[in-house]
């Protein structure tokens, strides 16, 4: 499968800075990233869609301003935390979508990073 | 509102065990549905359905999707400790026209295998 790697894997910051985790598509192209955040024994809540080239989708409830999401190229999308806090401590989980087809359905298959979990003190 | 739902929320099986993982969904722009593995990190890709009736299977590992029904199964018989894990169900909901498309997250379901 797809490879997507995510950076950093682990982050321990002072409230009130500023923290970027990088997301990469390894071995092919995505035009779209997922941003989602996972708390403890809970699914997995979609922040944003990141689009190359144009401004992110965000899901009601997600602050923009807070969570920063640039998608420079087809391979790296990137997500500032902005201002940190206490609770926006979590794990923070990319995903990419491998494009394929079949027959005359375009489709998807969404490959994960492997997390971030950042911890604001 | 689009939603999928997992059932049930957790399992505790012996190993050698036949487990069977249910997910319901309602999207309006259904595409496609996927299984994922969670263990420790981030979820790893078992299988995606976009047919009805089609199994599709890996090692112990099979599922199917049934679209009248607005519901996918994942079976994992022969159990071993190695499948204790959150198995989350996905639905691809994209929209007609625009090519915007996004996941839609079941709640899970929490498998135990006991030795």
């Amino acid at each position: 499968g797809a490879v997507v790697s995510q950076h950093p894997s682990r982050v321990i910051c002072k409230s009130g800075t500023s923290v970027k985790i990088e997301c990469r598509s390894l071995d092919f192209q995505a035009t779209t990233m997922f941003w989602y955040r996972q708390f403890p024994k809970q699914s997995l809540m979609l922040m944003a869609t990141s689009n190359e080239g144009s401004k992110a989708t965000y899901e009601q409830g997600v602050e923009k301003d807070k969570f920063l999401i640039n998608h420079a190229s087809l391979t790296l999308s990137t997500l500032t935390v902005t201002s940190a806090h206490p609770e926006d401590s979590s794990f923070y989980i990319c995903s990419a979508g491998q494009p394929g087809t079949s027959g005359r359905v375009f489709l998807s298959t969404q490959y994960f990073g492997p997390g971030t979990r950042l911890t604001v003190l | 509102e689009d939603k999928v739902v997992q059932s049930p929320l957790s399992l505790v099986v012996h190993e050698g065990d036949t487990v069977t993982l249910n997910c319901s969904y309602e999207v309006t722009n259904f595409r496609s549905l996927l299984w994922y593995k969670q263990e420790k990190k981030a979820p790893t890709f078992l299988f995606m359905l976009t047919s009805s009736g089609i199994e599709k299977k890996s090692g112990r590992l099979s599922s199917i999707l049934d679209k009248k029904e607005l519901s996918s199964i994942l079976n994992i018989t022969a159990t071993q400790t190695g499948d204790s894990a959150i198995y989350l169900c996905a639905v691809e909901d994209r929209a007609l026209g625009s090519g915007t498309y996004k996941y839609i997250f079941g709640t899970g379901t929490r498998l135990k295998v006991l030795a």
